[in-house]
């Protein structure tokens, strides 16, 4: 299975702040990557797809880049509705998520 | 809206079998696959498996083959996940979603989960 690392686990941050999240694929899976938010006690919610592509609804500081093994979300001017976990997902191979990351508040 | 509602929640002993059901409505079921992705407690998401709604092709992940099976009921629009010999590490929230082409590719399309339904928790114990 391609593994998905994601770094950091976790991060601190305020209101106002950019922030950048790292996957990393185990093998290259050129653009099939998309990123989910997900807060406490609540289903997953697509933000990104194909990489850098973002969901209808999703809001406009939030952007993705990358292809091959090395991906990034990056939430320009965090709001306090991001303060959530974001996982990463490959569906190149047999699906597979990141182990997420936490946002929380510093 | 687009919206699949989940079965409620399930308390199982070990070695018995669960039934997750997921109730597809506002868009043609068959157009669209069905996965299944579950969070232990604390825990990241895990593929499970997926089912089309079309033709019902499945496939699995590997550490729950022979364990697991995913079905669907085109009459009502309603995705089934069956787990047996269930064990502690088992106890999840399970999730269906909606696995949508999202980019439409030449050997590969890209797919993304769009919509998720609201979670059922089952507790092995």
């Amino acid at each position: 299975d391609i593994q998905m690392t994601q770094s950091p686990s976790s991060l601190s941050a305020s209101v106002g702040d950019k922030i950048t999240i790292t996957c990393r694929a185990s093998q290259s899976i050129g653009s099939y990557l998309n990123w989910y938010q997900q807060k406490t006690g609540k289903a997953p919610k697509l933000l990104i797809y194909a990489a850098s592509t973002l969901q209808s609804g999703a809001p406009s500081r939030f952007s993705g880049s990358g292809s091959g093994t090395d991906f990034t979300l990056t939430i320009n001017s965090l709001q306090p509705e991001d303060f959530a976990t974001y996982y990463c997902h490959q569906t190149y191979g047999a699906w597979t998520f990141g182990q997420g990351t936490n946002v929380e508040v510093k | 809206q687009v919206q699949l509602v989940q079965s409620g929640v399930e308390v199982k002993k070990p070695g018995a079998s669960v039934k997750v059901s997921c109730k597809a409505s506002s868009y043609t079921f068959r157009n669209y696959s069905i996965i299944w992705v579950r969070q232990a407690p604390g825990q990241g998401l895990e593929w499970m498996g997926w089912i089309s709604g079309y033709s019902g092709d499945t496939n699995y992940a590997q550490k729950l083959q022979g364990r697991v099976t995913l079905t669907t009921d085109t009459s009502t629009n309603t995705a089934y996940m069956d787990l047996r010999s269930l064990r502690s590490d088992d106890t999840a929230v399970y999730y269906c979603a909606r696995g949508a082409v999202v980019v439409p590719a030449a050997g590969k399309n890209y797919y993304a989960l769009d919509v998720w339904g609201q979670g059922t928790t089952v507790t092995v114990s």
